[in-house]
């Protein structure tokens, strides 16, 4: 069984740029959650999506956006991207997430973005 | 607010010590999750436990264990007789009992395991 992809897994902006970054969760999984990771800050939850909905969001300002299809698969898009931006973005699936009963999440092996 | 503390930023043993990685948390919710994560120098997070509020036994995996103290909110991890293929990046996390998808990471524990 395939693992959570993400793509592309290095990307270099400058600032200003905007950029999209891809998640493909595990086949049959909904829930798709996005991390930032920063030495700094650490890891932080940026937002979660199921059925195309965004369920819970972290505390980002709203250049960080995302949206999920029907096929489960998501995206993020940073928009007007800052030196701070620079970091690794880890996507993670579950088979639902949420309220249900527990369902272990999966991180994909990220995408290191760095912001020139 | 939830939150999780992991004051050893970076710890470094010989291979074969045993070592202990200390993870405190607070929150204010009776019913939780704590889990711990490593991720090795690929970036991935890989799940290794986790561990309901409910349930305070101790666990043990081969050469992993985990200890789990809800007096002292410490959720404490123990490598027994380290191999170089431990080292990595610790994470302990926190979340509500109904909401997985929202996980509090504490800011790591870097472990380096000399040959």
């Amino acid at each position: 069984k395939a693992g959570v992809t993400q793509t592309p897994r290095y990307l270099i902006k400058t600032r200003g740029q905007q950029v999209t970054l891809s998640c493909s969760p595990i086949s049959g999984h909904r829930s798709v959650s996005w991390y930032q990771q920063t030495p700094g800050q650490g890891l932080q939850f940026l937002f979660e999506y199921f059925s195309e909905t965004q369920r819970n969001k972290g505390n980002f300002p709203g250049r960080f956006s995302g949206r999920q299809f029907s096929n489960s698969r998501s995206e993020m898009n940073v928009s007007t991207l800052e030196l701070g931006d620079s970091a690794l973005y880890l996507c993670a699936s579950s088979l639902a997430g949420g309220a249900s009963s527990y369902n272990e999440q999966f991180f994909g092996p990220g995408t290191r973005l760095t912001v020139l | 607010a939830q939150k999780v503390t992991q004051a050893q930023t970076e710890i470094s043993v010989v291979e074969k010590e045993d070592v202990t990685l200390d993870c405190v948390y607070e929150t204010r919710d009776t019913t939780y999750y704590l889990f711990w994560y490593k991720q090795p120098p690929s970036g991935e997070l890989v799940f290794l436990i986790r561990r309901n509020s409910f349930d305070e036994q101790n666990e043990i995996s081969g050469r992993y264990s985990w200890n789990f103290q809800k007096s002292t909110s410490s959720f404490n991890f123990t490598i027994t007789a380290s191999q170089v293929v431990d080292s990595a990046v610790y994470f302990c996390a926190l979340s509500e009992m109904n909401r997985y998808d929202k996980i509090i990471f504490g800011k790591g524990t870097r472990l380096h395991i000399l040959p």
